[in-house]
């Protein structure tokens, strides 16, 4: 398996409050992304990283930041959970038009 | 944009059968790569198998391969010999540009003892 964790694995929050979700990779790879997964849509891109400090929309990105301080860590932050950002967010790593290798998923409840 | 279809939500094949899983894909690109991805209950999400769009052969990988129709935009995967260990959903997927990957819906899969 290709070194990515994320976490936490599971949270549950209350609406309006801020959340941070971390991706961390041991494989240097200069791509990572957020993803999110809710039934019936398979995974949908929220926001992606081509290196350091460089970051771009993708999909569904409304409501969501992140940041990218270093090439092994990307966050994900809600700045105001909502209930409709309960999904399973997953983050996946890549090294340019190849194959995106994805972590465990973070469960997020948002009440 | 990209769209990929999986008109299949349900499958089911019996075990050391072999099951053909449906994609369709919409795209105006020349250059890009689809994917099929297995998701076990535990919710990891495994590479299955990987076609290039320029490459005309279809991909393998053991058990399972891929049936490749660009003109038709369509990427069926079929798996032989099922396994036990196969049950999972299945999601097939389409890159191009890097960094747009577009995901279907998912297919079920079941295998039956």
């Amino acid at each position: 398996d290709a070194g990515i964790t994320q976490s936490p694995r599971h949270k549950v929050t209350e609406t309006g409050t801020p959340v941070t979700l971390r991706c961390h990779q041991t494989e240097n790879h200069r791509y990572m992304y957020w993803y999110r997964q809710d039934p019936g849509h398979g995974l949908r891109l929220i926001h992606y990283s081509y290196g350091v400090k460089d970051t771009d929309k993708g999909e569904v990105s409304d409501g969501y930041s992140v940041s990218r301080s270093k090439t092994e860590d990307f966050l994900l932050t809600l700045e105001s959970a909502t209930s409709s950002q309960t999904s399973v967010y997953f983050c996946a790593i890549g090294d340019g038009a190849e194959t995106q290798y994805f972590g465990p998923g973070t469960r997020l409840l948002v009440l | 944009a990209q769209t990929v279809t999986q008109s299949q939500p349900e499958m089911s094949v019996q075990e050391a059968e072999t099951v053909t899983l449906s994609c369709t894909y919409d795209t105006s690109e020349s250059d890009y790569y689809l994917f099929w991805y297995k998701q076990p209950p535990s919710r990891q999400m495994i590479l299955v198998i990987r076609q290039e769009a320029y490459k005309q052969q279809n991909a393998t990988e053991n058990r399972f391969s891929v049936n490749f129709q660009k003109a038709a935009k369509s990427f069926s995967l079929k798996i032989s010999d099922s396994q036990l260990g196969d049950a999972a959903m299945y999601f097939c997927a389409s890159l191009y540009n890097n960094n747009d990957m577009r995901f279907g819906a998912g297919t079920r899969l079941t295998v039956k003892p």
